[in-house]
């Protein structure tokens, strides 16, 4: 089956650390993106990615890093200088938003929650 | 930047009830509103999604409708079963900003379907 899947399911940060999250796909999308959604509060955009060794920052990239070395791959390093990272992350994919073309749905991942030792 | 608020923050209907959730968004160049589902626990699903050329759209039990003069644009769920019990989201795309070219999300509507 195609489809996203996010690594750890649960995972727990110790005060100074930084921790990596994992996102694969297989479903041959160019474009990746990572949200984080807090309890009563829609998704807000972190990191995405158009294409491979390429990636912009979102609304709230401050204290988080990614790397997109492959197609199928968009990791999601929460540092130690993120502050408040306990929320639940949502890994997400789509074809890719080239200029000029209509947007294209974005698919997601069933998540990570992070939380603070 | 674009700003989108959706209403109402919970709701709760009888099974078999139509249930309506409401979105505005503020950027008048947005040009495609997604809808998702999020169960506990879970990714938000995409359950039907329309562009600004189109003024509604239907799948079985689940319709949207866009006014762009408005710039409002609502879910509507019929004959509710409880299965339908979960947060919905709605999403417009972003023409300015840190965002741009991206999705901008409601805070969501928890519905409750009561069997």
């Amino acid at each position: 089956d195609g489809g996203i899947t996010q690594s750890p399911k649960y995972l727990f940060r110790k005060e100074g650390q930084n921790v990596t999250l994992s996102c694969e796909q297989n479903l041959n999308h160019d474009a990746m993106y990572w949200y984080r959604q807090d309890p009563g509060q829609g998704l807000r955009l972190i990191y995405y990615s158009q294409i491979v060794n390429d990636f912009q920052k979102g609304d709230i990239a401050e204290g988080y890093s990614v790397s997109r070395e492959k197609k199928e791959s968009f990791p999601l390093t929460v540092t130690s200088a993120q502050k408040n990272p306990t929320a639940f992350y949502l890994c997400a994919s789509s074809i890719s938003q080239g200029t000029g073309r209509l947007f294209q749905p974005q698919h997601f991942g069933d998540g990570t929650r992070l939380s603070i030792l | 930047g674009e700003n989108v608020e959706q209403h109402p923050s919970t709701l709760s209907v009888q099974e078999g009830d139509s249930a309506v959730i409401k979105c505005t968004y503020s950027d008048s160049a947005s040009n495609y509103f997604p809808w998702y589902k999020q169960e506990l626990g879970k990714g938000p699903q995409l359950i039907i999604d329309i562009r600004s050329n189109v003024g509604e759209k239907k799948d079985q039990r689940i319709a949207v409708t866009l006014n762009k003069t408005a710039k409002h644009f609502s879910l509507h769920i019929t004959e509710t079963q409880p299965e339908d019990s979960a947060v919905y989201f709605c999403a417009a795309t972003a023409a300015y900003g840190g965002s741009q070219g991206n999705l901008i999300f409601g805070k969501g509507t928890k519905l409750s379907v009561k069997p």
